[in-house]
């Protein structure tokens, strides 16, 4: 069974902290690929990234970094620097071969405050 | 521009009646989804379909039925068997290859369904 989980409920920063959003998968395909979602107060979910299975390399945004480490089967989102624009909910989701991608499986999320 | 639309943002629905939440996309994807959020929780699929005239259950598709009759348009019906049906509900897209989507799903705004 594909299974994500993201533990931390809530997280409060203070504006220009970094802070880490933790995501643990479990899958037992060998080709997956796994997203980050950001859901503000409006509600429409909005993409940020997507990695497959074979590629580990950790990828930077701006502002935004991905850690994403196969033997641990994690995917880690860091924000630096935040900004109270970062404030929202943010999804982590898995997508596997055995369904052809069409069934992702979203984590309960965490909701992120970063206060002025 | 292209995106996805839900109308209406907010329905009220007295216990009983069958609701249908209107979902239409502009991005040419094939194939397109439903989710349920619930206060806390991540999403759910519903029901998804690949292409015009298909569609399969996802987790939670007791008391859900959806039609797709044109590649533009995925509208779900909340029938009275579904016990809980009060929820945030939201309809996505994405594109696809010969039957395999790995790609990010774009989200509309969502529908806010309250049964009194």
């Amino acid at each position: 069974a594909q299974k994500v989980t993201q533990a931390q409920t809530e997280i409060s920063v203070v504006e220009k902290e970094d802070v880490t959003l933790d995501c643990v998968y479990e899958t037992r395909d060998t080709t997956y690929y796994l997203f980050w979602y950001k859901q503000p107060p409006s509600g429409e979910l909005v993409f940020l990234i997507r990695r497959n299975s074979f590629d580990e390399q950790n990828e930077i945004s701006g502002r935004y970094s991905w850690n994403f480490q196969k033997s641990t089967s994690s995917f880690n989102f860091t924000i630096t620097a935040s900004q109270v624009v970062d404030s929202a909910v943010y999804f982590c989701a898995l997508s596997g071969e055995n369904t052809g991608g069409f069934k992702t499986i979203f984590g309960a999320g965490t909701r992120l405050f970063v206060k002025a | 521009d292209g995106g996805i639309t839900q109308s209406p943002k907010y329905l009220f629905r007295k216990e009983g009646q069958n609701v249908t939440l209107s979902c239409e996309q502009n991005l040419n994807h094939d194939a397109m989804y439903w989710y349920r959020q619930d206060p806390g929780q991540g999403l759910r699929l519903i029901y998804y379909s690949q292409i015009v005239n298909d569609f399969q259950k996802g987790d939670i598709a007791e008391g859900y039925s959806v039609s797709r009759e044109k590649k533009e348009s995925f509208p779900l019906t909340v029938t009275s068997a579904q016990k809980n049906p009060t929820a945030f509900y939201l309809c996505a897209s994405s594109s696809g290859l010969a039957g395999v989507s790995y790609n990010e799903q774009f989200f509309g705004p969502g529908t806010r369904l309250t049964v009194l």
